[in-house]
């Protein structure tokens, strides 16, 4: 079974500052997917950023960005200019397909964005 | 719009009461799944349907039963809820099973067993 580790429970950063939240996996897998989703404290979960294992160019959407070191089985997320709203836990999560449709999320970071 | 509805947002419960949490999508997703979150212990999926009428363990199944009769709908049933099922439910939807096709989650369902 995969496994995904975030070895931050909690981190702040203040406001317009850079923050990397940490990833980790585990698989035997060659094709797989990984996610970054966000819960800002409505709950509601809201996918960052996705990155598919066969490209080596990291994913970017606009703030956020990720470095995807495939050997080493890491996936961190750098969030760039932090503003409020970046309040939230993050998840980092891990999708393969082969053979078992599961979706394996982390244990969650709580980032708190500092005025 | 385009979403996925669970309901109800917050229920509170006695212990061995049957109780339904809906899920419904309005966007002919194939896919469908329930995880339950737990604090310090991430997202963790409970069953998932590839199709109507196909459905699969995901890594916590016990106590806990689904059906996905039809393509938007995939209830979550607890037949005897005890304690230890207390959690926020999230139901999710995409496209297909690939992971080219984003989540969509519902708004969770806060679920207290007494």
């Amino acid at each position: 079974a995969q496994t995904v580790t975030q070895s931050q429970p909690e981190m702040s950063v203040q406001e317009a500052e850079t923050v990397t939240l940490s990833c980790t996996y585990d698989t035997s897998e060659n094709n797989y997917y990984l996610f970054w989703y966000k819960q800002p404290p409505s709950r509601q979960m809201i996918l960052v950023i996705r990155q598919e294992a066969y490209k080596q160019q990291n994913a970017t959407e606009n703030r956020f960005s990720v470095n995807f070191q495939k050997a080493a089985k890491s996936f961190s997320l750098k969030i760039s200019d932090s503003q409020l709203g970046d309040t939230a836990m993050y998840f980092c999560a891990f999708f393969s397909g082969a053979g078992s449709y599961q979706l394996t999320f982390g244990k969650g970071t709580k980032l708190s964005v500092i005025p | 719009e385009a979403q996925v509805t669970q309901n109800p947002r917050y229920l509170i419960t006695v212990t061995g009461k049957k109780l339904t949490v809906t899920c419904s999508q309005n966007m002919n997703h194939e896919y469908m799944s329930w995880y339950r979150q737990d604090p310090g212990l991430g997202l963790r999926q409970i069953y998932y349907s590839m199709n109507v009428e196909v459905t699969d363990k995901g890594d916590v199944p016990e106590g806990y039963k689904v059906s996905r009769k039809e393509k938007r709908n995939f209830p979550l049933i607890l037949e005897s809820p005890s304690p230890n099922q207390t959690s926020l439910y999230f139901c999710a939807s995409s496209l297909s099973a690939g992971g080219l096709s984003p989540l969509h989650f519902g708004n969770g369902t806060r679920l207290t067993v007494t």
